[in-house]
């Protein structure tokens, strides 16, 4: 069963950016889709972006358009969201989650990670 | 693009039915039969408990169903127990390959 390990809690300045990496154990990323999600404290699941990795595809939320980047590294079955222009709202648990749909997608989230803490504060 | 409307908490008593409502528009829900359900313990990552409106994944309880009709979908749990007690979230495709989530319902088992 494929499991997914993100990276540590991370502290950041606002304006700074920030890297969440995310890698599958137990398996490959095959024609899975991986997804981001952010938690704020205290509130909902909010919809970031998706990385199809074996077809280097990226679709991105309107709300973060031009801010986010997610990359994928098929030698190493590791995926990337990198968030700029960090401000205290972006504040949140960071998962990553896998779609078994592949490039069309299934839309929704069978397996995910454990999440990573970002803080963004002066 | 706003988040689907669910109610902000529901509660029932242990073997009691309760039923969760996540409401979109004609641009999400309505257009498609990708509606999930996750289920959120404190501290914990979510968990898929119903993919494409009805299905269930494996080792999921046959007490969790869901449905949809127009732009609403639904999650009905039967039988409540304790553990039940978490966070639901529903979410739905939102068309140009995207997604959304609705906003969260606390349920409390009396």
């Amino acid at each position: 069963q494929v499991q997914l390990v993100q990276s540590e809690a991370e502290v950041k300045k606002p304006g700074s950016s920030v890297e969440v990496s995310c890698k599958a154990f137990g398996g490959t990323f095959s024609s899975y889709s991986i997804t981001w999600v952010r938690q704020a404290p205290g509130q909902g699941l909010e919809w970031m972006g998706r990385n199809i990795p074996i077809f280097n595809t990226v679709n991105y939320a309107q709300k973060f358009q031009g801010r986010i980047t997610i990359t994928a590294d098929e030698s190493t079955g590791t995926v990337f969201m990198e968030l700029n222009s960090l401000r205290s709202e972006d504040t949140a648990v960071y998962y990553c989650a896998r779609d078994p749909g592949g490039d069309v997608g299934h839309w929704f989230f069978d397996i995910w990670g454990r999440g990573t803490l970002v803080t963004v504060s002066s | 693009q706003s988040a689907l409307t669910q109610p902000a908490s529901v509660s029932g008593s242990p073997g009691q039915s309760i039923i969760i409502s996540c409401t979109g528009t004609s641009s999400d829900i309505g257009s498609f039969n990708f509606v999930s359900w996750y289920q959120q313990h404190p501290g914990e990552a979510p968990k898929l408990i119903i993919y494409e409106v009805t299905k269930r994944p494996s080792g999921v309880s046959n007490r969790f169903s869901g449905s949809k009709s127009g732009n609403t979908a639904s999650l009905i749990i039967s039988g409540l127990q304790a553990e039940d007690e978490a966070d639901y979230y529903c979410c739905s495709y939102a068309g140009t390959y995207t997604a959304i989530f609705g906003g969260g319902t606390k349920l409390t088992v009396l």
